[in-house]
């Protein structure tokens, strides 16, 4: 099984700075990764997709980038709304999600 | 619009079964995988299971391998999952998801329900 590992667990970020979240594979995904956020009380959202396509209605701030075993998810100008957890998941053939991180406004 | 709702959730006692389901509205669902994920209070997401698009092949989560069913029924726009010998590391809100892209089984998840709890207690 392909654990993914997201780092850091907390990131507490001013409004209008650039919050930039990590992902790792144990192994090679390619580009089979997806980005989620989840506000509280909320279902999850889909981010992005293909490790970096934004999915329909996602704002430009959200950018995804990375292959194999390394991801990021950056968010460009951080938004009060974007207080959320965020989760990775890869589809490499199977299909896990990582421990998530929980982004903060400061 | 494009819709998943979850139902079925409740208290249940450890070893007991429980079914719930999840209807869709307002898309093919027979073009569309679809998955179950959980959430532990608390906790972070979990995979649980998936059934293809039309039914013939389904997956799982080791830790519910053997005592989770899911299925599906098109003609009536319905996903099912039968939970049997239920834990209390069970326990959490159940949300079905569909696969964004038909007819592959795992991709990213773009319509999510708004989730079912499940509580295993005595």
């Amino acid at each position: 099984e392909i654990v993914m590992t997201q780092s850091p667990a907390t990131l507490s970020v001013s409004p209008g700075e650039r919050a930039t979240l990590s992902c790792r594979a144990s192994q090679s995904v390619s580009s089979n990764l997806a980005w989620y956020q989840q506000k509280p009380g909320q279902a999850p959202r889909l981010l992005i997709y293909a490790a970096s396509t934004r999915a329909s209605g996602i704002p430009a701030r959200f950018s995804g980038s990375g292959f194999g075993t390394e991801f990021t998810l950056t968010i460009s100008s951080l938004q009060s709304e974007d207080s959320a957890v965020y989760y990775c998941q890869h589809y490499n053939d199977w299909l896990t999600f990582g421990g998530g991180t929980m982004v903060e406004i400061k | 619009q494009v819709q998943l709702v979850e139902s079925g959730g409740g208290v249940v006692q450890p070893g007991r079964s429980l079914r719930l389901s999840c209807a869709a509205s307002g898309f093919t669902f027979s073009s569309h995988a679809i998955h179950w994920v959980r959430q532990a209070p608390g906790k972070g997401l979990e995979w649980v299971a998936v059934i293809s698009y039309d039914g013939s092949n389904s997956y799982y989560a080791d830790s519910v391998q053997g005592r989770f069913t899911i299925s599906r029924d098109n003609s009536k726009n319905t996903l099912y999952l039968h939970m049997n010998s239920l834990r209390a590391e069970d326990t959490a809100v159940y949300y079905c998801a569909r696969v964004q892209f038909e007819p592959v089984v795992f991709y990213g998840m773009d319509v999510w329900g708004q989730g079912t709890t499940v509580t295993v207690s005595s």
